[in-house]
């Protein structure tokens, strides 16, 4: 069946660092991408999307490229910030027929000044 | 628009007792889906409808859970008996069928003793 996969946290950073989240994912047909970001206490929130291959999802200083021959959607950022500290989410929807989300584990972000 | 609107907040109960908890979707959104988090098994769905209908239900643990959605600004999750096991964050999300993005209440905590 179709599944995410997210690299295990938690991710410690230092304020400024580079930050990479890897994902990938199994899935028939064409699915769309999604980051959601949870920070403490809340609910999860839209982070950025991609809808097809090669397309690239971006805000507040993320990104991340769907990658079709490789199955990937990893996440990144040049510069962290301590408020970027939050549990980051991986998840596809396999298509046009659900409006059904798929989920990773979870990667839990820690940023230090 | 207020998002989605989750109550309570926190729930502590004892074992085997009734809990029921309730989720105003966003105005005009036509899907609702209700996910349990828990540090085991991470976010799990459960079930989700749309239009007020049931469309997949697979998730629900056992049949100790219910979940109803009278209208279309109304769900309830009803846990009867509850159990220490059942103990975990509970989110409800809403979307518009035409758009991506799952919009996420505050969610309950929930707590079985």
């Amino acid at each position: 069946g179709n599944s995410v996969t997210q690299m295990e946290g938690p991710v410690t950073l230092s304020e400024e660092a580079f930050l990479t989240i890897n994902c990938t994912y199994t899935a028939t047909g064409y699915p769309s991408l999604f980051w959601y970001v949870q920070y403490p206490g809340e609910g999860l929130q839209l982070l950025l999307k991609a809808t097809k291959a090669d397309d690239k999802g971006s805000n507040k200083g993320f990104e991340a490229t769907y990658r079709k021959e490789t199955t990937s959607f990893h996440l990144e950022k040049g510069s962290v910030q301590v408020s970027d500290s939050a549990v980051y989410f991986c998840a596809l929807r396999e298509g046009y027929n659900t409006d059904k989300l798929i989920f990773g584990t979870g990667t839990r972000l820690q940023v230090f000044p | 628009d207020a998002g989605v609107i989750q109550s309570p907040r926190h729930e502590v109960t004892e074992m085997g007792q009734e809990v029921t908890l309730r989720c105003k979707p966003i105005s005009g959104h036509d899907y609702l889906f209700w996910y349990r988090q828990t540090m085991m098994r991470g976010l799990e769905l459960l079930i989700y409808f749309n239009n007020n209908v049931p469309i997949d239900d697979s998730g629900m643990p056992e049949d100790r859970f219910s979940a109803k959605m009278p209208n279309a600004s109304f769900s309830t999750l009803k846990i009867q008996p509850s159990e220490p096991r059942d103990s975990a964050v509970y989110f409800c999300a809403s979307s518009y069928h035409e758009a991506d993005e799952q919009y996420f209440g505050p969610g309950t905590r929930l707590t079985v003793t």
